[in-house]
């Protein structure tokens, strides 16, 4: 059965201050690892899909990246805009078809 | 191109009522998946459809169901509803069906059973 675990649950950070987010996965067969950003209220919109291990990915502020066992999500210099919660998930040979697993989320906070 | 786009985005039901939502794909994609979200439970994939067959089924009972349509949009029930059925739906569809298609999220339907 695939897990996925992220962590922190919540986060705050100031404004500028740069930081981390972690998943940690354990699949039979990583098929793709998917990063979402989920507003109150309203459906995850996708960031990232990472293949394989040493890919990164970078998207404004965010960078992605993808060992044989976990994924990071870094932020550089977050601004109020970037609060939301984050969520991790990974497809795999474990399940037919496209069932994603995800994990609980990255609940972050930036403070101007 | 237009989002996943999902109807409606709230409801309101009672106990023992039954339930249709319903889903539209980003045009052209042809896989949709449904996901149950809740404070305490997170995100949990209900099912997948593709080309109108239900591909992978996740651990819920009987009472959730669905369909997908030769348009690829797709509909879920759910019977007989229970007070834990309260949660966010999630509708999602991909380009093609694969655990490493990139998935891509409508606003959701807000279910609130009383």
């Amino acid at each position: 059965e695939d897990q996925v675990t992220q962590s922190p649950e919540a986060l705050r950070l100031q404004e500028g201050e740069s930081s981390s987010l972690n998943c940690s996965y354990t699949v039979s067969g990583l098929r793709g690892l998917f990063w979402y950003r989920q507003d109150p209220g309203k459906g995850p919109e996708f960031l990232f899909t990472l293949y394989s291990a040493g890919e990164e990915k970078e998207k404004e502020r965010l960078k992605a990246t993808l060992t044989k066992k976990e994924s990071f999500l870094h932020i550089t210099a977050p601004k109020p805009e970037d609060s939301a919660t984050y969520l991790c998930a990974v497809g795999s040979n474990n399940n037919a078809g496209n069932m994603l697993t995800f994990g609980g989320g990255t609940r972050l906070m930036v403070k101007p | 191109k237009a989002g996943v786009t999902q109807t409606p985005r709230y409801l309101i039901k009672t106990r023992g009522q039954q339930v249709t939502l319903s889903c539209s794909p980003i045009s052209g994609h042809r896989s949709v998946s449904w996901y149950q979200q809740t404070p305490g439970q997170g995100l949990q994939f209900l099912f997948e459809y593709f080309s109108e067959t239900q591909r992978n089924k996740g651990n819920f009972p009987g009472r959730f169901s669905g369909r997908q349509f030769s348009n690829s949009r797709s509909e879920m029930n759910v019977s007989t509803l229970e007070l834990g059925d309260s949660a966010l739906y999630l509708c999602a569809s991909s380009l093609y069906a694969g655990s490493g298609e990139t998935q891509y999220f409508g606003p959701g339907t807000r279910l609130l059973v009383l």
